[in-house]
């Protein structure tokens, strides 16, 4: 199973600073793969797939790049409603066997 | 507009069975395969398991096979997952989550239910 570690567990940085979280897979999964942001009380909200295309409504203010093992997300001017945990995920696998980093919680500053 | 609902809230005691659905809408429920998620309090995402409507294929994370049964009935545009002996450990919220057939892989759509939160206490 493909193992994904985000990094770090936690991230605090202030309104309208830049935000870079990072996911590191424990083998190639060429381009696929997403980001997701979570909220307290909220389903996740799909940011990225693709490493790098974002979801219809997503702010061009998250980017991502990468592929094979090393990903980034980019938040370029954190706004107060992007303080959530963000996660990514691979779906490389067939039979689909997708699985989720553990997480990095972006806090305010 | 794509929507999946989920059931509701559920409170069940160890040893009891248990069946969620997510009913899908907007779309031809055989277009997407359907997911399904875990979110344990405190904890972080994790991958259960996904079933093609279509032709029930279903494939299982190794951590929960046989720990529970994913199913779908396309006639009525639902996807359900099962419990036949519930545990305190199976306290979480679960969500189902769409996912398309693209160049061999799987691609998330970006459509999830609401959640269904199970509370397994005796």
């Amino acid at each position: 199973e493909i193992v994904m570690t985000q990094s770090p567990a936690t991230l605090s940085v202030s309104p309208g600073e830049r935000a870079t979280l990072s996911c590191r897979a424990s083998q190639s999964v060429r381009s696929n793969l997403a980001w997701y942001q979570q909220k307290p009380g909220q389903s996740p909200r799909l940011l990225i797939y693709g490493a790098s295309t974002r979801a219809t409504g997503i702010p061009a203010r998250f980017s991502g790049s990468g592929s094979g093992t090393e990903f980034t997300l980019t938040i370029s001017s954190l706004q107060s409603e992007d303080f959530a945990v963000y996660y990514c995920q691979q779906y490389n696998d067939w039979p689909p066997r997708a699985t989720f980093g553990q997480g990095t919680k972006l806090e305010i500053k | 507009e794509v929507q999946l609902v989920q059931s509701g809230a559920e409170v069940k005691k160890p040893g009891e069975s248990l069946k969620i659905s997510c009913k899908g809408s907007g779309y031809s429920f055989t277009t997407y395969w359907i997911g399904w998620v875990r979110l344990m309090p405190g904890k972080g995402l994790e991958w259960m398991g996904i079933i093609y409507p279509g032709d029930s294929d279903t494939r299982y994370s190794p951590s929960f096979q046989g720990q529970v049964t994913i199913s779908a009935d396309k006639s009525i545009s639902t996807a359900y997952l099962q419990w036949s002996s519930l545990k305190a450990s199976d306290t979480a919220m679960y969500y189902c989550v769409t996912y398309r057939p693209v160049s061999g892989t799987l691609w998330p759509v970006g459509n999830w239910g609401q959640g269904t939160l199970v509370t397994v206490s005796s």
